[in-house]
């Protein structure tokens, strides 16, 4: 596609409960990040796939959360036993490997509220 | 430990006045630069990046930036703002791949940026 797309864009969800989070990376872009945007703790990163792989997973907050990637594209993030702290928007960034200075593409986020 | 820190909240301009929203970083080795700029419920746009070479580099929507190393700041900065220019901007830095990075972004807390007519 011409950008990063993820789905859903907004997802309310009652405590306890998993949610699945997509991200579709712009075609190509091999390196593909999860972010998470919240009012207290500003942009972090979660974790980054260099193809299916996922050499780094040092930003995810608990157990709770898992990612995976298959076919070198579509990433799904999961969030088990949702509670009140995962509400934040939830982002996804792709680009090319091999050029360790490329910017980041971002996608427009999904919002999770977990009530 | 690696941070980004932009320590105004806020920053209010009036159109047609310069613009400047602050940025500095604490890495370790030689980092890349970012800034990202996010409207209301969008994704970030990035608008230009530091990697080398000259210490004022040009970005998108006539933003530019300049690099200091001896004061480790990365200052963004237009001529003359647009009440367009409003949004939330965002500095980044990824630390140089020798130091172990595998290329996530360090991100500041955010300025919000307001133009007024």
């Amino acid at each position: 596609g011409a950008g990063v797309s993820q789905s859903p864009s907004n997802k309310v969800t009652e405590k306890g409960k998993d949610v699945e989070l997509r991200c579709d990376p712009i075609s190509g872009h091999t390196a593909l990040y999860w972010y998470r945007q919240s009012l207290g703790q500003g942009l972090e990163f979660l974790i980054y796939f260099q193809g299916n792989s996922a050499p780094d997973k040092s930003g995810l907050p608990s157990d709770r959360f898992s990612a995976e990637r298959t076919g070198g594209s579509v990433s799904t993030l999961t969030i088990q036993r949702t509670q009140q702290e995962d509400s934040a928007v939830y982002l996804c960034a792709s680009n090319r490997a091999g050029v360790t200075y490329n910017e980041q593409f971002f996608g427009p986020g999904t919002r999770l509220t977990v009530l | 430990a690696q941070s980004v820190a932009q320590p105004e909240d806020q920053v209010n301009v009036a159109e047609g006045n310069p613009l400047t929203v602050k940025c500095t970083y604490s890495v370790s080795g030689n980092p890349y630069l970012f800034w990202y700029v996010q409207y209301p419920n969008r994704g970030l746009q990035f608008l230009l990046k530091y990697i080398t070479g000259d210490n004022l580099v040009k970005g998108s929507y006539g933003f530019e930036a300049e690099f200091n190393k001896s004061q480790t700041s990365f200052h963004l900065k237009k001529p003359s703002a647009l009440v367009s220019d409003s949004a939330l901007y965002f500095c980044a830095v990824r630390p140089s791949p020798g130091s172990g990075n595998t290329g996530k972004l360090i991100f500041g807390q955010g300025t919000t940026l307001q133009v007024k007519p």
